[in-house]
C-alpha cells in the first residue's frame, strides 16, 4: 500500500462544473496536509493546506480533512480551462527531534472541457 | 522578493560524469529538499537538511550527494552521473522547525544523461 495514494485520472469535467480530487493516506498520526497544483513543464505550487477536521475554502477552492477516514479531498467550484494540471496532494511526517517532510501522491490529472 | 532559484535549468551530459544542480533561495529558510519527479513515480525525496551542516539521506539517496554551508544553498551533486538519473529534480524549502510546514518549489532542472 502507498502511502498516499490518488487516482491518476485524467479526471475530465466540463468547464463550470465541480472537480473532485480524492487522496488517501496511511499514517494515523499524520498532521498537515496539502494539496498542490503543477502545470506541465512547470513546479508544483501550493493551493491549499488545511491541519484540522472539516472543511477550509479559498475562493472556487476547497479542502477537506477526515483523520478517522485518512481522507482529503480537494474540490474546485466553477471549474476553468485553467485548472487543467495535474494536484498533487502532500502529507506532512514529522520526524523526531527534527523538523519533517512531505509524502507526496503520484497526483491526478485533471482536464476541464470548454 | 525572496525566491528560490535553480540552476541550470536544462544540463545534458554524459555517463559518469560528475554533476553539480545548484540551489539558493532567499528566504532564510531553515529547511531544504532535492527531490526528482518521473513519469510514473511522481515526487521522490533524494536529500534533505534541517539547516547548515546537517544532511539526511531520502529514498532515493543512492548516486548523490549534498552538503549545507550555509542556510541559503543545498547544492545536488551527482558523484558519477547514470542514464537511470535522467529526470527533472526540484529543489524546495520550507520554514518551520518542529512541524512539517509548506514547502515551496523552485523551477526544476531538467537533467538528461547520454
Amino acid at each position: 500500500q502507498k502511502e498516499v495514494e490518488q487516482n491518476s485520472g485524467p479526471l475530465s469535467v466540463p468547464e463550470g462544473a465541480i472537480a473532485s480530487l480524492n487522496c488517501t493516506y496511511s499514517d494515523r498520526v499524520s498532521q498537515s496536509f496539502f494539496w498542490y497544483r503543477q502545470y506541465s513543464g512547470k513546479s508544483p505550487e501550493l493551493i491549499m493546506s488545511i491541519y484540522s477536521n472539516g472543511d477550509k475554502e479559498d475562493g472556487r477552492f476547497t479542502a477537506q480533512l477526515n483523520k478517522a477516514s485518512q481522507y482529503v479531498s480537494l474540490l474546485i467550484r466553477d471549474s476553468q480551462p485553467s485548472d487543467s494540471a495535474t494536484y498533487l496532494c502532500a502529507v506532512g511526517r514529522l520526524l523526531l527531534n527534527q523538523g519533517g517532510k512531505l509524502i507526496f501522491g503520484q497526483g491526478t490529472e485533471l482536464s476541464v472541457k470548454p | 522578493d525572496a525566491e528560490i532559484t535553480q540552476s541550470p535549468r536544462h544540463k545534458i551530459t554524459e555517463t559518469g560524469r560528475q554533476v553539480t544542480l545548484a540551489c539558493h533561495q532567499t528566504w532564510n529558510h531553515n529547511n531544504m529538499f532535492w527531490y526528482r519527479q518521473d513519469l510514473g513515480h511522481g515526487l521522490r525525496l533524494i536529500h534533505y537538511s534541517y539547516g547548515v551542516q546537517d544532511t539526511n539521506k531520502g529514498e532515493v539517496s543512492d548516486g548523490y550527494s549534498v552538503s549545507r554551508s550555509n542556510t541559503e544553498d543545498l547544492p545536488l551533486t551527482l558523484e558519477s552521473a547514470a542514464s537511470s538519473q535522467t529526470s527533472v529534480y526540484f529543489c524546495a524549502s520550507s520554514e518551520s522547525a518542529g512541524w512539517v510546514d509548506t514547502q515551496y518549489f523552485g523551477p526544476g532542472t531538467r537533467l538528461t544523461v547520454l
